[in-house]
């Protein structure tokens, strides 16, 4: 069965410093990733995909992911954190099956400390 | 978010009551989709269509009834709703070809049922 995993369900990191939000996924065939955000009381906002090409995806806000196929990873990364990334971070994969479904995680809750 | 547009963005309804959602999309998306995402729990994929055919009905109780008359518009009929049927619900839309494939949501309606 095709699936995605969020570890953690809340990351706290203090703001300036690094930060990463894991996503592990399991799919048939070569994946379609993708990371969305969402604010409070908002819909969800896409923010990058991996679909081929390079690993490492840069996308909207100063984040990237990279993608490690040996892993099945997709981890979200931002080299330094503002206050106002504090959100929802979902990853989702394209089902593979030709059904036009997306699998989404059950999000991670960022939180950035002043 | 102006790209999918939802309405009404609140709604509150009694248990027999009828009302309906409304979303419409203005990228040139074929495929659509209805979600329902609940305080703690994770995102759950109701429908899904694709060029105004539903290719995905997510074991949805026949309490709630999609209607996609074009690749534009998407209705959601809710009817003899019950408490727990209260979420947000979020529409999407996105592109089945290309190298698109993103979702892009709309801002969601929050659905309070008494």
């Amino acid at each position: 069965a095709q699936s995605v995993a969020q570890p953690e369900d809340q990351v706290n990191v203090a703001e300036g410093n690094p930060l990463t939000v894991k996503c592990t996924y399991s799919v048939s065939g070569n994946p379609y990733l993708f990371w969305y955000v969402q604010y409070p009381n908002r819909g969800l906002q896409f923010l990058l995909k991996y679909i081929t090409g390079d690993n490492l995806v840069k996308g909207s806000y100063g984040f990237e992911a990279e993608f490690n196929k040996s892993q099945t990873s997709f981890h979200l990364k931002k080299p330094s954190a503002l206050v106002s990334d504090s959100a929802l971070y979902f990853c989702a994969v394209r089902d593979t099956s030709g059904t036009y479904k997306y699998i989404f995680g059950t999000g991670t809750r960022l939180k950035v400390l002043a | 978010e102006t790209g999918v547009t939802q309405t009404p963005r609140h709604l509150v309804m009694g248990m027999t009551n009828k009302k309906s959602l409304k979303c419409e999309q203005h990228l040139g998306h074929n495929a659509m989709y209805w979600y329902k995402q609940s305080a703690k729990k994770p995102l759950e994929l109701m429908f899904v269509y694709n060029f105004k055919e539903q290719t995905e009905n997510n074991s949805v109780p026949s309490r709630f009834s999609p209607e996609c008359p074009n690749s534009s518009h998407l209705f959601l009929h809710l009817h003899t709703l019950q408490p727990e049927d209260s979420a947000l619900y979020l529409c999407a839309s996105s592109s089945t070809s290309g190298l698109g494939y993103e979702q892009y949501f709309g801002p969601g309606t929050r659905l309070t049922v008494t």
